[in-house]
């Protein structure tokens, strides 16, 4: 079964709004997890690295007060994409790497990805 | 993480053996090569590592060439449900089985298996 939950799996909103996704480790404690966006037939783009009780790195070109990141526990971390615009919209798509010397050691594990849509 | 090249398509029929192949030249000694899978809409699903030796699971065997710059993906009874984006990936992996850092996905194999 799926080890990495993400919720919503989809989500509309209109314009102008921030929209949440949350990604969970269901099973294993993540020390650190990845966000990914994916554009229509287009390969997975490494947005951020989020590491539990730090701030979220960015990658180039990535705007950090478009796409907030919290990793507040060692099961959850958190994307807001605020005010959110038509261009955001895509899927998004996180990953969580287990805890070193715990359960799922180093591993890296998908959530199933959120399709957000901004009309 | 060391580059990968992959054809962008294949097709294959179901039943037959899939093979699916990858370019690594400039992989590192202490690169493992990994292979994700991605069905529409869905995220990654892990498939198989190895470093060196070639690895056999319940979905997939991986053979690596002896210089390891290329490996090919065997799945060896293809079924409809196998048609997805496959990714080759190259990354390290730390001591004690720790990984390091993120991967970085190319534009991956688009698989078809028709009936």
């Amino acid at each position: 079964g799926a080890v990495v939950s993400q919720h919503p799996s989809r989500v509309i909103c209109k314009s102008g709004t921030s929209v949440k996704i949350e990604c969970r480790s269901l099973d294993f404690q993540a020390t650190t997890m990845f966000w990914y966006r994916q554009f229509p037939k287009k390969s997975l783009m490494l947005m951020a690295t989020s590491n539990e009780g730090s701030k979220a790195t960015y990658e180039q070109g990535v705007e950090k007060d478009k796409f907030l990141i919290n990793h507040a526990s060692l099961t959850l971390s958190t994307l807001t994409v605020t005010s959110a615009q038509p261009e955001d919209s895509s899927f998004y798509i996180c990953s969580a790497r287990g805890q070193a010397g715990g359960r799922r050691t180093g591993e890296l594990f998908f959530g199933e990805g959120s399709r957000l849509t901004v009309l | 993480d060391a580059k990968t090249t992959q054809p962008p398509s294949m097709d294959c029929a179901e039943g037959r053996a899939a093979n699916l192949p990858c370019n690594h030249s400039t992989i590192s000694g202490n690169e493992y090569v990994y292979w994700y899978r991605q069905i529409h809409s869905q995220g990654p699903q892990y498939i198989i590592h190895g470093l060196k030796n070639n690895e056999t699971n319940e979905m997939a065997s991986l053979i690596i060439t002896e210089d390891r710059k290329s490996s090919t993906l065997i799945l060896p009874h293809a079924t409809l449900r196998d048609t997805a984006v496959y990714y080759c990936i190259v990354r390290v992996i730390g001591a004690g089985g720790t990984s390091y850092g993120k991967l970085t996905f190319g534009q991956g194999t688009i698989l078809t298996v028709h009936p």
